[in-house]
């Protein structure tokens, strides 16, 4: 089986702070890598992707990086806000998808 | 387009019945995946569908698990002789393929009770 691994469960930030939630995934075919966001009794949402053949990818107030060479991909949330807090999953897509454990989010007002 | 729905949004079941969970994926999706998760879990793959067709199933899944997709839009999941362990959040996703960016859009979820 996949081993997609989060390095910490929980994270906890200050209202405004940049938070940078980590992954490790251990196979190395793996050409797609998807970050959701889950809120308890809710469905996982969609926040970025990232294709294998890129390094880096943006978008509003969130950044994916992709090190492929150490197997490690990360999310930065920038100005972390309350809204931000729930649940993060990294997930890698090798014919089928495979997910982390999660890290739990909270934003300290 | 409103999204992955799913019905029920909630099951409490006894041990032994059988439930079946409904998945009404985005339009023009044509792949359908089913999830369970378990607190403090990150979704577990179960099967999916590309139209029709079912392409692959988990191998840990039970043979009391099977799912349809017969029209190629809509899917329902059953479980039969339910147990205990069975409780979870049953997720359904869809996505749109080929496609080098294979995004999955996840539906609320099932959240089973097997007493």
């Amino acid at each position: 089986g996949e081993s997609v691994g989060l390095h910490l469960p929980t994270l906890s930030v200050q209202e405004g702070d940049n938070s940078i939630i980590n992954c490790a995934y251990s196979n190395s075919a793996s050409d797609y890598f998807i970050w959701y966001k889950q809120e308890s009794g809710k469905g996982p949402q969609f926040i970025i992707d990232i294709r294998s053949n890129m390094d880096k990818r943006q978008g509003q107030r969130v950044t994916v990086l992709l090190n492929k060479t150490v197997k490690h991909l990360s999310l930065q949330i920038a100005a972390t806000q309350p809204g931000d807090s729930a649940v993060y999953f990294c997930a890698e897509r090798d014919n089928q998808f495979y997910f982390g454990t999660g890290t739990s989010l909270t934003v300290i007002p | 387009d409103t999204g992955v729905s799913q019905d029920p949004r909630h099951k409490i079941t006894k041990r032994g019945q059988n439930v079946t969970f409904r998945c009404d994926p985005i339009s023009e999706h044509n792949r359908l995946y089913w999830y369970r998760q378990t607190l403090g879990q990150g979704p577990e793959f179960l099967t999916y569908f590309q139209n029709e067709a079912q392409l692959e199933k988990s191998r840990l899944l039970s043979d009391r698990f099977s799912a349809e997709r017969p029209k190629g839009s809509f899917s329902t999941l059953e479980i039969q002789r339910t147990e205990q362990g069975d409780s979870a959040m049953y997720l359904c996703a869809s996505s749109f393929y080929p496609g080098l960016q294979e995004t999955q859009y996840f539906g609320p979820g099932t959240r089973l009770l097997v007493l």
